[in-house]
């Protein structure tokens, strides 16, 4: 099993739809979670961070904790084609330094 | 506030030859990452520095792979031989300390294509 896992897509949905992008993790020890948006040849940019279940809200963007089922999920609200990019979920490895384990990440595609 | 700097952006080298990467991280930020992105794939973590010590190696493969952190800011990262299969974009990133919360900033990236 990967320590991180996430739908490799392509995911496409139509602008102003509600685009959603999963995540599953092994390590039963993570605290906290990150989602970062990478677009295409550029570098991977913090868009959100969650450490407590339930949900996180910042503008268009929402992500959503289940440690329980060690599941972390991004909404995001009225898809915009700037969204197009691929989303990548990341995860530090409990006492280890911080170390990021990143998913594989989903590729949106928000068409106009 | 300047972010990280890398260079070179693009690099073409073949199979058996050598090549470095440098890396300047976000003034005050004690950590330091290598990561190595394959095409479709997430990065994938070579080192981690914290000041000038190394925290995690694990995944670097040093037969052929090295890298330095001198004096706690610069960093290189250095392939020796090269291999096809190390075509990829090299992202230096850093963080104000080591902490699991701690936000990563990312470089440019330095994309390697080996022939």
């Amino acid at each position: 099993q990967k320590e991180v896992e996430q739908n490799s897509g392509p995911l496409s949905v139509p602008e102003g739809a509600i685009a959603s992008l999963n995540c599953t993790y092994s390590d039963r020890g993570s605290q906290s979670f990150f989602w970062y948006r990478q677009y295409s040849g550029k570098s991977p940019e913090l868009i959100m961070f969650i450490y407590s279940n339930g949900d996180k809200e910042d503008g268009r963007f929402t992500a959503q904790l289940n440690k329980a089922s060690q599941y972390v999920s991004l909404l995001i609200r009225d898809s915009q084609p700037s969204d197009s990019a691929t989303y990548l979920c990341a995860v530090p490895l409990y006492n280890q330094g911080g170390k990021l384990i990143f998913g594989q990440g989903t590729e949106l595609s928000v068409k106009p | 506030e300047a972010g990280v700097a890398q260079s070179p952006r693009y690099k073409i080298i073949e199979k058996r030859q050598s090549v470095a990467f440098w890396c300047n991280p976000i003034s005050g930020h004690a950590t330091l990452y290598w990561y190595q992105q394959i095409l479709g794939q997430g990065p994938k973590l070579l080192i981690q520095f914290q000041n000038n010590g190394v925290v995690d190696d694990s995944q670097l493969p040093k037969d052929r792979f090295s890298a330095e952190r001198l004096k706690g800011v610069d960093s290189t990262l250095k392939i020796q031989p090269a291999k096809l299969e190390d075509s990829a974009v090299y992202l230096c990133a850093s963080s104000l300390d080591v902490a699991a919360g701690s936000e990563q900033y990312f470089g440019p990236g330095t994309r390697l294509t080996v022939t």
